[in-house]
């Protein structure tokens, strides 16, 4: 059974700041990954899809990068804004079950402080 | 504007009533998804369906229920049966693998 795995849970860093979140998957059988934002109390919005042929896709600040060997996926937000805090989703595009299954992980909550 | 909408935003139940959460897509995706979300949980699938007049339990189907009648709605019955109902719920369309998801419907037993 895939599982999906974000560390830190939490992360809270000055504005200006480069940083890394980490998303870690259990079975390498997979046909994409996505990475999601979600602002409290609201829906989830997509950020970057990886297919599973991809090593990375990069969208204005954000770079994220996808090693299927290793099962590891890493969210790369440059120049870090207030604006950025949010709790970031990474889910992965099961190929076992037969149809377009996300399994997602539990997220890591991010924030940027002025 | 293209997009998902779900209704209502907020929705109140007594224990052993039924309840509907409502979910519209003008993205014209064939499948689309319900997700709940509880605190320090990932999301979880409750239910999909790939094409009209089809659909399939996901991970977490007990006490729920669903019609796929048009492609634009997807709508989800929360029946008395379901045991802890309270949570957000979250409806998913997608289209190239990617899957796009509306505003979310918070839901409270009282």
């Amino acid at each position: 059974k895939q599982e999906v795995t974000q560390i830190p849970a939490a992360l809270s860093v000055p504005e200006g700041e480069n940083l890394v979140l980490n998303c870690s998957f259990t079975d390498s059988a997979i046909y994409n990954l996505q990475w999601f934002r979600q602002d409290p109390g609201k829906g989830l919005t997509s950020l970057l899809l990886i297919q599973s042929s991809q090593r990375e896709q990069t969208s204005g600040r954000l770079n994220a990068s996808l090693d299927k060997s290793s099962g590891r996926s890493t969210l790369y937000i440059a120049a870090s804004q207030p604006g950025d805090s949010a709790t970031y989703l990474c889910a992965v595009g099961d190929m076992n079950t037969g149809f377009q299954k996300l399994v997602f992980g539990t997220g890591t909550r991010l924030l940027v402080s002025p | 504007d293209g997009g998902i909408t779900q209704s209502p935003k907020y929705l109140f139940r007594k224990e052993g009533q039924n309840v509907t959460l409502s979910c519209e897509q003008n993205l014209n995706h064939d499948a689309m998804y319900w997700y709940r979300q509880d605190p320090g949980q990932g999301l979880r699938l409750i239910y999909y369906s790939q094409i009209v007049n089809d659909f399939q339990k996901g991970d977490i189907a007990e006490g729920y229920s669903v019609s796929r009648e048009k492609k634009e709605s997807f709508p989800l019955t929360v029946t008395s049966a379901q045991k802890n109902p309270t949570a957000f719920y979250l409806c998913a369309s997608s289209w190239g693998g990617e899957q796009f998801f509306g505003p979310g419907t918070r839901l409270t037993v009282l």
